[in-house]
C-alpha cells in the first residue's frame, strides 16, 4: 500500500526567504508526481507535475526534483513572498490503482 | 476556458439523508476521479471514472457511488448521510484513463456539512 509523508507538517518563514518542502514515498513504482497548492477550504492548483522518468521540473519560482528509487521528492520554493502561504500537497500516482495517493500535506506561512 | 466545475459550492444535510455532488471536466478531458478531504487531511481517493465506466474504487462504503454521462461530466452520490461524511469534496479531471502522462485538474470542491 503507498503512503506518501510530507514533513514538515507547517513552517514558518520570512519573506524573502528560500525554503524546501519534503514529500517521501513507500512505493516505488510510480507512474508520476505532482505538487499542489491549497488556499483554506479551496480547491487544488496544480504547481508542478513530474513524470517517473524526470529528475525534474522547473515553473517561475518553484523547483521540484524526484528521487524514484529513493522515494523522495523536494519543493524548492526560492525568494518566498507572503502569497506563498498556503498548504502543499505532493500526490503520486500508482497506475495500478488508476488513483492519486496524497501527503496530508506542508501549511506554509511566508510573513512580512 | 473553463476549467472543472463543481456545484454545490456549499451544502448542509441532516443525518440520513441522500446527496448528490455534480462536476463537470475541463473540455476535451474524458476522465474524471472524485476525492473525499476531511479537515487537516489530504484527500481520499473515492471513484475514478473514465469513457463513462468505473474504472477505480477506493475504500468508502457501498453508500458512495458515482456515475459519468455522456457528455463526461459526473455525479457522486451519497446515501444515509453520517456526520463523519462532513468534508470537503473534490472532482479531479484528467485526459486519458490511467492519467499516466498527464496532469489532474482539480475543481474548487463542494464543503459538504451533515448536522
Amino acid at each position: 500500500k503507498q503512503e506518501v509523508t510530507q514533513i514538515p507538517a507547517a513552517l514558518s518563514v520570512p519573506e524573502g526567504e528560500n525554503l524546501v518542502l519534503n514529500c517521501s514515498f513507500t512505493d516505488s513504482a510510480i507512474y508520476n508526481l505532482q505538487w499542489f497548492r491549497q488556499d483554506p477550504g479551496k480547491g487544488l492548483t496544480s504547481l508542478l507535475l513530474i513524470q517517473s522518468s524526470q529528475r525534474e521540473q522547473t515553473s517561475g519560482r518553484l523547483n521540484a526534483s524526484l528521487d524514484k528509487s529513493s522515494g523522495r521528492s523536494t519543493l524548492y520554493i526560492a525568494a518566498s513572498q507572503p502569497g506563498d502561504s498556503a498548504t502543499y500537497l505532493c500526490a503520486v500516482f500508482t497506475g495500478t490503482a488508476s488513483k492519486l495517493t496524497f501527503g496530508t500535506g506542508t501549511r506554509l506561512q511566508v510573513t512580512l | 476556458d473553463a476549467g472543472v466545475t463543481q456545484s454545490p459550492t456549499h451544502l448542509i444535510k441532516t443525518r440520513g439523508q441522500h446527496v448528490t455532488l455534480r462536476c463537470s471536466p475541463i473540455s476535451g478531458h474524458k476522465s474524471v476521479s472524485w476525492y473525499q478531504q476531511v479537515l487537516g487531511q489530504g484527500p481520499q481517493f473515492i471513484f475514478q471514472y473514465y469513457e463513462k465506466e468505473e474504472r477505480g474504487r477506493g475504500n468508502f462504503p457501498d453508500r458512495f457511488s458515482a456515475r459519468q454521462f455522456p457528455n463526461y461530466s459526473s455525479e457522486l452520490n451519497v446515501n444515509a448521510l453520517l456526520l463523519g461524511d462532513s468534508a470537503l469534496y473534490l472532482c479531479a479531471s484528467s485526459l486519458g484513463h490511467l492519467v499516466m502522462n498527464t496532469e489532474a485538474f482539480f475543481g474548487q470542491g463542494t464543503r459538504l456539512t451533515v448536522v
